[in-house]
């Protein structure tokens, strides 16, 4: 069964740094890019970074450029969102999703990251 | 990376059609054919329901459809059923290997 499964999500004061995770399983994980999308409560779907199979191309949001990096490690079949200087408005879930080409085919359930003092 | 325009909401009895727009720019929407469609209930994870403007994931209806011109694309749901009401998002990509979403649609079967 392909599935994607987040983890690292928490309270966090303003200005801390926090890294997620997803394991990915059940398919190639290195034959696909993957992607961050999060979700502020009550509102609509954001999509944060990607980043291609080899991991050699990374891709971000405007709004997390500078703060944010993507990552994955082939090896242990799971990618990385690394969080620095965290803002209130970064609350959200974050979905961790497979890329299809130029469509999100497969999502996680989630992580929820809380950023406040 | 400014977000696609989708309409807040959008109602339907049982067995009726609706569509929802979603409306880019020049650099997103009307750029590229690569437009997809994500279905979301309360509480739950997003799920692809139209890639690449109007081809259909395997599992999905075929109630399901989407459309594209210009700036705009479309999905439209015949047959409407209790289980469609749900958040619809349309995302499309963007110049820069970047992606956009729309603001979502809520769907109310009525």
């Amino acid at each position: 069964e392909v599935q994607l499964v987040e983890s690292g999500g928490g309270f966090i004061q303003p200005g801390g740094s926090l890294r997620l995770s997803c394991a990915a399983s059940g398919f190639t994980f290195s034959s696909y890019g993957m992607t961050w999308v999060r979700q502020a409560p009550g509102k609509g779907l954001e999509w944060v970074s990607s980043i291609s199979g080899s991991g050699g191309g990374t891709y971000y949001a405007d709004s997390v450029k500078g703060r944010f990096t993507i990552s994955r490690d082939n090896s242990k079949n799971t990618q990385y969102l690394q969080m620095n200087s965290l803002r209130a408005e970064d609350t959200a879930v974050y979905y961790c999703a497979r890329v299809a080409t130029y469509s999100y085919d497969v999502w996680g359930k989630g992580t929820t990251v809380t950023v406040s003092s | 990376q400014s977000a696609l325009t989708q309409p807040a909401s959008v109602s339907g009895s049982p067995g009726q059609s609706i569509t929802i727009s979603c409306t880019g720019t020049s650099s997103d929407v009307g750029a590229y054919n690569y437009v997809s469609w994500y279905q979301q209930h309360p509480g739950k994870a997003p799920k692809l329901m139209i890639y690449d403007v109007s081809n259909r994931p395997s599992g999905v209806s075929n109630r399901f459809s989407g459309s594209k011109s210009g700036n705009t694309a479309s999905l439209t749901i015949s047959g409407l059923q209790a289980e469609d009401e749900a958040d619809y998002y349309c995302s499309s990509y963007s110049s820069s290997d970047t992606r956009v979403f729309g603001g979502g649609t809520k769907l109310t079967v009525l």
